[in-house]
């Protein structure tokens, strides 16, 4: 079993949809949770990041985590065909060196 | 503020050819890392660096090598080139304390 599990898409909706992203994992010892939004032919840029359980809210992009299940989710509201990207989970403990457990990315297209 | 710079952007090599991937951030940050990045594999850690003359090995290292003489520069190096590495190459790095890893933009990389 992977430590992160993340469904590869492609997910494709019209604009202005809602956007559900998922990931779980199996290590207990994570503790900080991010989104990377990567554009194609580019690098990962950082979206979102939290540490606690529960929602945190960024204009149209609310992330959430349930320790308890663990689960965490990316939600993009009012989806523009700018959001069509990859976008990928990670997650870190504070015991891991410093390093990222990255999720295997999700392809999203938003269309007209 | 530049960031995370890579070169060469692209590189095509024959089996068996040697070539450094040149990474070098401007942010002050301790740590840097190299990723792979695979079609629907996500992002693989190769190696990784607390600081100025101190490596470790990721999840991936066997035919890469690497060394930090100054905090800016990490290279990595791959000795005998073989198919099994062509890979989009990702450096990244972070500041001590913090969780969020900043991504340059990439080094595609063909070996035939």
């Amino acid at each position: 079993q992977k430590e992160v599990e993340q469904d590869p898409g492609p997910l494709s909706v019209p604009e202005g949809a809602i956007v559900s992203l998922n990931c779980t994992y199996s290590n207990s010892a994570f503790q900080y949770f991010m989104w990377y939004r990567q554009y194609s032919r580019k690098g990962p840029e950082l979206l979102m990041y939290t540490y606690s359980s529960g929602n945190k809210e960024d204009g149209r992009f609310t992330a959430q985590v349930d320790k308890s299940s663990k689960y965490i989710s990316l939600f993009i509201r009012d989806s523009q065909p700018s959001d069509s990207a990859t976008y990928l989970c990670a997650m870190s403990d504070p015991g891991g060196g410093n390093k990222l457990t990255f999720g295997t990315g999700t392809q999203l297209k938003v269309e007209l | 503020n530049a960031g995370v710079t890579q070169t060469p952007k692209f590189r095509i090599l024959k089996i068996g050819q040697s070539m450094t991937l040149q990474c070098t951030q401007d942010m002050n940050h301790n740590y840097m890392y190299w990723y792979r990045q695979d079609p629907g594999m996500g992002l693989k850690l190769i190696y990784y660096s607390v600081g100025a003359g101190i490596t470790d090995k990721g999840e991936v290292p066997n035919g890469y090598n690497v060394s930090r003489s100054t905090t800016e520069d990490f290279p990595l190096r791959l000795e005998l080139a073989a198919p099994s590495q062509t890979s989009v190459y990702f450096c990244a790095s972070k500041a001590g304390g913090a969780d969020t890893q900043y991504f340059g933009p990439g080094t595609r990389l063909t070996v035939l």
